[in-house]
C-alpha cells in the first residue's frame, strides 16, 4: 500500500524554467509533510516542509504546495539551476497519534537540470 | 557541526557472515531512525528509537535483523546471517522534531 507516490519516475527541465514536482498521498491523517533532495552516494538532504494548516510554504527559490482535498503536494524550483539536478523525495507524517515521527516516503522523482 | 556519521560507508560481505552498520546521531537529538533503500521497495523505514528505547521495529524484515541503542549517541544495526538479498543503502537518521537528518548511508552488498 503506496500511502505517499510520485508518479513521475524522472523529469527533464531547462536552466533557468520552472521545475514541478509531484506528490500524492492516500491517508488523511497525514499533518506534515516534507521534501528531501538526494545526490548520488549522499544520504537525503532535507529541503522544505509544510504543515496541513497551511497552503503553499517558500523558502528562497523553493515553494511547496499543499491541496488538501486533492490530497496532493507540489514542489516548484524557480529558476532552476543545474545543481539542483538530483532525486527529489516526498514524504509525509501522521500527527497525534503513537508512531507520529514516522515518515512515509514516495518512491522519488530524478530531476535533470539541461543548460 | 557534525551531521549523522555512520560506518561503515561500504561493506563487502559473503553469505552467511554478520554484518554490523553503526550510526552517531546529530548531538541533542532524541529520536533515530533506521531506513533501507533498494530499487525495488525505494527507502523504508526499519525500526526508530525514542531516548534510546525502540518505539516500532515493524518494518525490521526478518529476526536476522537486530537494532540497538546502548546510549543517546550510538546505535547499531546488525544482520546475522546475511544474505544477497539484505544488499542495499542503510541510512541512519535523527531528529528532535519534524525534520529527519540523514547520514551518508552505509552501502551493504552481501555475494
Amino acid at each position: 500500500d503506496q500511502q505517499v507516490k510520485q508518479n513521475s519516475p524522472s523529469l527533464s527541465v531547462q536552466e533557468g524554467r520552472i521545475s514541478i514536482l509531484n506528490c500524492d498521498y492516500t491517508n488523511s491523517m497525514f499533518d506534515y509533510f516534507l521534501w528531501y533532495k538526494k545526490y548520488p552516494a549522499e544520504g537525503p538532504t532535507f529541503l522544505i516542509s509544510i504543515s496541513s494548516i497551511k497552503d503553499k510554504n517558500e523558502d528562497g527559490r523553493f515553494t511547496v504546495f499543499l491541496n488538501k482535498s486533492a490530497k496532493h503536494l507540489s514542489l516548484h524550483i524557480v529558476p532552476s539551476q543545474p545543481g539542483d539536478s538530483a532525486v527529489y523525495f516526498c514524504a509525509a507524517r501522521r500527527g497525534l497519534i503513537q508512531g507520529a515521527q514516522k515518515l512515509v516516503f514516495g518512491q522519488g522523482t530524478r530531476l535533470t537540470i539541461n543548460p | 557541526d557534525a551531521g549523522v556519521i555512520q560506518s561503515p560507508r561500504h561493506e563487502v560481505t559473503e553469505m552467511g557472515q554478520e554484518v554490523t552498520l553503526r550510526c552517531k546521531p546529530i548531538s541533542g537529538h532524541d529520536y533515530l531512525f533506521w531506513y533501507r533503500q533498494t530499487m525495488m521497495r525505494g527507502l523504508e523505514l526499519l525500526i526508530y528509537f525514542n531516548n534510546n528505547v525502540p518505539i516500532d521495529d515493524s518494518g525490521m524484515p526478518e529476526d536476522r535483523f537486530s537494532a540497538k541503542m546502548p546510549n543517546a549517541s550510538f546505535s547499531t544495526l546488525k544482520i546475522q546471517p546475511s544474505e544477497p538479498r539484505d544488499s542495499a543503502v542503510y541510512f541512519c537518521a535523527s531528529s528532535l522534531s519534524h525534520t529527519q537528518y540523514f547520514g551518508p548511508g552505509t552501502r551493504l552488498t552481501v555475494l
